[in-house]
């Protein structure tokens, strides 16, 4: 079974600071790793995916993140946060042959003028 | 592609009444999902289908829940005696059912309250 933890339900930078969102997973069998943004009042906009291939993914909107399976993290940042990155972001767990996402229980990242 | 769109955005009913919501995905999609997601918490999967086939089901969906897809197109989420813990954001997502990554397009959701 898979898993996933987003560790701080609420994060706050200033504009133009360094934003870390943490996600770590648990999975049994290679996973495939997705971060998505919910704009409120709106559905979910993927922001990137980690399919096994390089480890560095480079997302939407000046987003990344780094699958470390030793760690078994994939931490989403953003060099310089913007007010437009105010938002709930999700980090989802899913594998090959497997259909249902399953989701953290997300990060409200507010953005400081 | 006009994405993901559900009907209806908002829906408020008091409890014991039934709710109906549709999904109409991206059109080439065969694979839908639906989701259910309370305030605080990410989205929680209910169920899916390939096509009409409704092929998982979780043991969230209780009895009172059902899901059809019957042409492989347009799905809806029926509740019947509806109990305030209903109350939620209910998303659907499709999905091109290629080998490998499954990647998943939300919809905006609908939103239930129930009084």
């Amino acid at each position: 079974a898979q898993s996933v933890t987003q560790l701080g339900s609420h994060v706050s930078v200033s504009e133009g600071a360094l934003v870390l969102l943490r996600c770590n997973y648990s999975s049994s069998v290679p996973p495939y790793l997705f971060w998505y943004v919910q704009y409120p009042n709106q559905g979910l906009q993927l922001l990137l995916k980690y399919t096994s291939a390089a480890t560095l993914v480079k997302g939407i909107n000046g987003f990344e993140a780094e699958f470390k399976k030793s760690e078994t993290s994939f931490h989403l940042t953003k060099p310089s946060a913007h007010m437009s990155d105010a938002a709930e972001y999700f980090c989802a767990v899913s594998t090959s042959g497997t259909y249902k996402y399953i989701f953290g229980t997300g990060t409200r990242l507010k953005v400081l003028a | 592609d006009t994405g993901v769109s559900q009907d209806p955005r908002h829906k408020i009913t008091k409890r014991g009444q039934n709710v109906t919501f549709r999904c109409d995905p991206i059109s080439e999609h065969n694979r839908l999902y639906w989701y259910r997601q309370t305030l605080g918490q990410g989205p929680e999967f209910l169920t899916y289908f390939q096509n009409e086939a409704q092929l998982e089901k979780s043991r969230l969906l209780s009895d009172r829940f059902s899901a059809e897809r019957p042409k492989g197109s347009f799905s809806t989420l029926e509740i019947q005696r509806t109990e305030q813990g209903d109350s939620a954001m209910y998303l659907c997502a499709s999905s091109a059912g290629l080998a490998g990554v499954n990647i998943q397009y939300f919809g905006a959701g609908t939103r239930l309250s129930v009084l």
